[in-house]
């Protein structure tokens, strides 16, 4: 079945510990994308990801990290979490970008204390 | 600076009623625009995908139109269901980069 999976579907976690959300798809897409959703702010973009080894920042890339080094593979890394990165998170992927519709995995949410 | 508006914030339509769901965005260049649904929850779904170069796109009881010269697409519901109640999302790509742009929704309700 084609999907996109995350890892873990909820965290709970405090200041400063380091985490790394997983996100993975089976479809053998060359873009992936990290967004978060907030209420009243709605969904925003993270990071982006065009192929292998190719990142690029999103509208809200303060506090995390990203990496790209398998085409299936695209981790969220928060090196420090605070507070203030509470939020529901999705991965998302596509075959080309800007041209094929993106497809979403379940979401991460993740609360910081 | 590039912004997508979804406009009402909230919709409670009576079950079989058609409805016209509303997303504006500054900057009529844009590349793509797409709609999608989101249940309580869950992740998102793709509806439809117009590009810069189509007026509409269709699929099933579903229509999305864009005018980029107003700056604005419409999706489109027919004969309204319960089951189509969800929050509805349009996504805004301005160029063939990664980085896509989404209004904050607009959440459907529809009662049998």
């Amino acid at each position: 079945e084609a999907q996109v999976t995350q890892n873990p579907r909820y965290l709970i976690t405090v200041t400063g510990k380091k985490l790394t959300v997983t996100c993975s798809q089976n479809m053998n897409h060359e873009y992936m994308s990290w967004y978060r959703q907030d209420p009243g702010l709605g969904l925003r973009q993270i990071y982006y990801s065009m192929n292998v080894e190719v990142t690029d920042k999103g509208d809200v890339p303060e506090g995390y990290k990203v990496s790209r080094k398998e085409k299936r593979n695209f981790p969220l890394i928060l090196e420090s979490p605070s507070p203030n990165q509470t939020s529901l998170y999705f991965c998302a992927s596509g075959r080309r970008t800007g041209e094929e519709t993106q497809y979403f995995g379940p979401g991460t949410r993740l609360l910081v204390l | 600076k590039q912004e997508v508006t979804q406009i009402p914030a909230a919709l409670s339509v009576p079950e079989g009623e058609n409805l016209v769901l509303n997303c504006s965005f500054t900057d009529s260049a844009i590349y793509n625009l797409q709609w999608f649904r989101q249940d309580p929850g869950k992740g998102l779904t793709s509806l439809l995908l117009i590009q810069s170069s189509q007026r509409e796109q269709t699929s099933g009881r579903l229509n999305a139109s864009l005018d980029k010269s107003s700056g604005r697409s419409t999706l489109y519901i027919a004969a309204s269901q319960p089951g189509d109640s969800a929050t509805y999302l349009c996504a805004v790509r301005w160029n063939q980069g990664g980085k896509l742009i989404f209004g904050q929704g607009t959440e459907l309700s529809v009662k049998p």
